[in-house]
Order: C-alpha cells, then structure tokens, then sequence
C-alpha cells in the first residue's frame, strides 16, 4: 500500500529564499510529525498534528519555520529567509491513532533533503 | 534532562559477537515503546515493538523495566548488516492524542 510520500525529494535553494516542503501521510492516520535531521545527528522534532487538535509547536527553531495541516491530511512545512543552518533532511511521519491503547508506531516518508547555499 | 536518552556510542562490535544497549525515559506515564533502526542516509525503519514481558525477533530481543524506566536492545550473532543507528521511541498519551519521542540514537559498527 502507500506509504508517507514527501516532496520534493531534494531542494537546493538560495540563503534567504521561502521553502515549502510538502508532506502526505498515510491515508487514515490521524498523526502527523516533522522532524529534521542535520548530517550525523539524531533526529530534532519540530511539529506534531493530531487529528482537529491544536498542533503542538514546541519543537519549532524559530518564527522562520510554520507547517500546516489541511483537512487533516496533506501538510506543507514553511520555511521562510532561509538560513545555511536549515540545511538538514527533513522527515515528515505519521501514524494511526487507536483509543487508549497508542500502541501505534509511525511510518516515515523518505525525507526531503535540503540544501540552502 | 532529555525524555528519551541513549549512549550514541558507537558500539565497536565483531561480528558474531553479541551486543546490548540501553535507552532511559523521564516520563514514568510513557505507555509503548519501539526500536527503529536507521542506516546512514536513510529515513528511521521500525524494528521492533517492545511489551511488558520482553519480546524477541529472530536474533534480536527487547526488554522493558518500568520500574527503573529503561528499555534494552540485545543483538545476538551480530552481522555487518547489523551496523545501524538505533533510536528508541517511546509513545506517551497526552490530552491531545498519542505523542512519539525519539531518542538520538545508538551507532552500532560490525566489524568483520
């Protein structure tokens, strides 16, 4: 079946350009998590949807960056004056959210790699 | 303190050889818990779930004390395809839904 699909696959933008990166989760998960992954570290979170709740933001760098979720499906990441330390891979996953149990592990995109000259 | 934390290493292993690591949860609420592996340039694949009583999966075994808030990874007979970043994830409920925190990884090199 499908997976979580992202795009682009790479970007390679100018230092101070807007980005978008776009993220479709698997049909019928209800959670949605950005993280992003600079080259030999581990992975920093950025932003989670769940369902019609207000998204938790707490893992943002800065003003810079904003996603949304639109029906609870698609998503775009934003990135806007983009700086030479937004390069990273960014990685969109989501998962199916089951009652109390929350014994549900996320499924991952293949990641947009970014690269901001 | 992190919520999740791991030892990065990395874990020098010969091949053959057995090797453990550990993962520590701040979060005595956390309810589920995972290992995900990820090879270098690649996007976090789930390995294995981890329940209550331990749970294996071929050569590789997963243990969970909740009492001291860790989790293990055991890899017996290890091979080079082994040689992976393993990261911990664990599932904690929240008033919002299920939140997912991973922890930053432990390198595992398998050396021939």
């Amino acid at each position: 079946g499908a997976g979580v699909s992202q795009s682009p696959s790479n970007k390679v933008t100018e230092k101070g350009k807007d980005v978008e990166l776009r993220c479709d989760p698997i049909s019928g998960h209800t959670a949605l998590y950005w993280y992003r992954q600079s080259l030999g570290q581990g992975l920093e979170f950025l932003i989670y949807f769940q369902g019609n709740s207000a998204p938790d933001k707490s893992g943002l760098p800065s003003d810079r960056f904003s996603a949304e979720r639109t029906g609870g499906s698609v998503s775009t990441l934003t990135i806007q004056r983009t700086q030479q330390e937004d390069s990273a891979v960014y990685l969109c996953a989501s998962s199916l959210e089951l009652g109390q149990r929350g014994n549900q592990p996320q499924h991952f995109g293949d990641g947009t790699r970014l690269s901001i000259l | 303190r992190k919520e999740v934390e791991q030892d990065p290493g990395p874990f020098n292993v010969p091949e053959g050889a057995t090797v453990a690591f550990n993962c520590t949860y701040s979060n005595s609420a956390s309810q589920s818990f995972f290992w995900y592996r990820q090879d270098c340039r690649k996007e976090p694949k789930l390995l294995m779930s981890v329940y209550s009583s331990g749970n294996e999966d071929g050569r590789f075994t997963a243990q969970l004390n909740r009492a001291s808030q860790y989790i293990s990874l055991l890899i017996r007979d290890s091979k080079l395809s082994d040689s992976a970043t393993y990261l911990c994830v664990v599932n904690i409920r929240e008033a919002a839904g299920n939140k997912l925190t991973f922890g930053g990884g432990t390198r595992v090199l398998v050396k021939p």
